[in-house]
């Protein structure tokens, strides 16, 4: 079985940067997708192919994946960004999500 | 605009089965795959499988054989079975819609919560 390790927890000051990684065996050779989920909503997608923004989200959300690390980036920190992040890939047609991280912004 | 509507019994006994449908309105369930992604209370997603129209379906192996995705093209609708339930299926099970196998999931449905309890 595949694992996504994720922090369980980032703080981060409002209009500060914040990342959040996703470990994976040889995950850089995999495409990642991350999710934000607010309470009581469902997961929203907000990277995909590693690093493709869909319509709608903002231009402060970017990703990147090398190695055995993906990394959500969030520049310019704002409140309403504060959600659970998981991030998601596929390892021979299975597809696994990672352990989630709660983003707070302080 | 797509939107994904899960529907079933929020409430089902140990031992029994699962069942969940799920309602595509604004697009064609011919076009894409389509998947179900589960959430116990307080813990992370867990994918559980897709079906192509065709009827082409993956599943979780960590299910052991207990689920089933099945396909109606003719109502636009897909369902979920789940048999042989524990208190550890108790979870929010949403659908999903995938732009093709193996690649992300691009629109949800809001989730239903299934308890299982006698």
């Amino acid at each position: 079985s595949y694992e996504l390790t994720q922090p369980p927890s980032v703080s981060v000051s409002p209009g500060q940067t914040a990342s959040i990684s996703c470990s994976g065996e040889k995950l850089g050779d995999k495409n990642v997708s991350w999710y934000r989920q607010k309470p009581g909503q469902s997961p929203l997608l907000v990277i995909y192919r590693d690093n493709k923004r869909p319509s709608g989200v903002p231009a402060r959300f970017s990703g990147s994946n090398s190695g055995n690390t993906a990394t959500l980036t969030i520049s310019g920190t704002q409140a309403l960004d504060e959600a659970d992040y998981s991030c998601q890939a596929w390892d021979n047609s299975i597809g696994f999500f990672g352990t989630g991280t709660r983003l707070t912004v302080l | 605009q797509v939107q994904l509507q899960e529907s079933g019994p929020g409430l089902v006994k140990p031992s029994e089965t699962l069942s969940l449908t799920c309602t595509v309105s604004g697009d064609s369930i011919s076009i894409y795959y389509w998947s179900w992604i589960r959430q116990p209370p307080g813990k992370g997603l867990e994918w559980l499988g897709y079906i192509y129209h065709s009827g082409t379906t993956r599943y979780n192996p960590s299910l052991k054989s207990r689920v089933a995705i099945s396909v109606d093209t003719s109502k636009n609708k897909f369902s979920l079975r789940l048999n042989s339930v524990t208190a550890a299926d108790t979870a929010v099970y949403y659908c999903a819609r995938l732009p093709g196998a193996g690649t992300f999931f691009d629109t949800w449905g809001q989730g239903t919560l299934v308890a299982v309890s006698s």
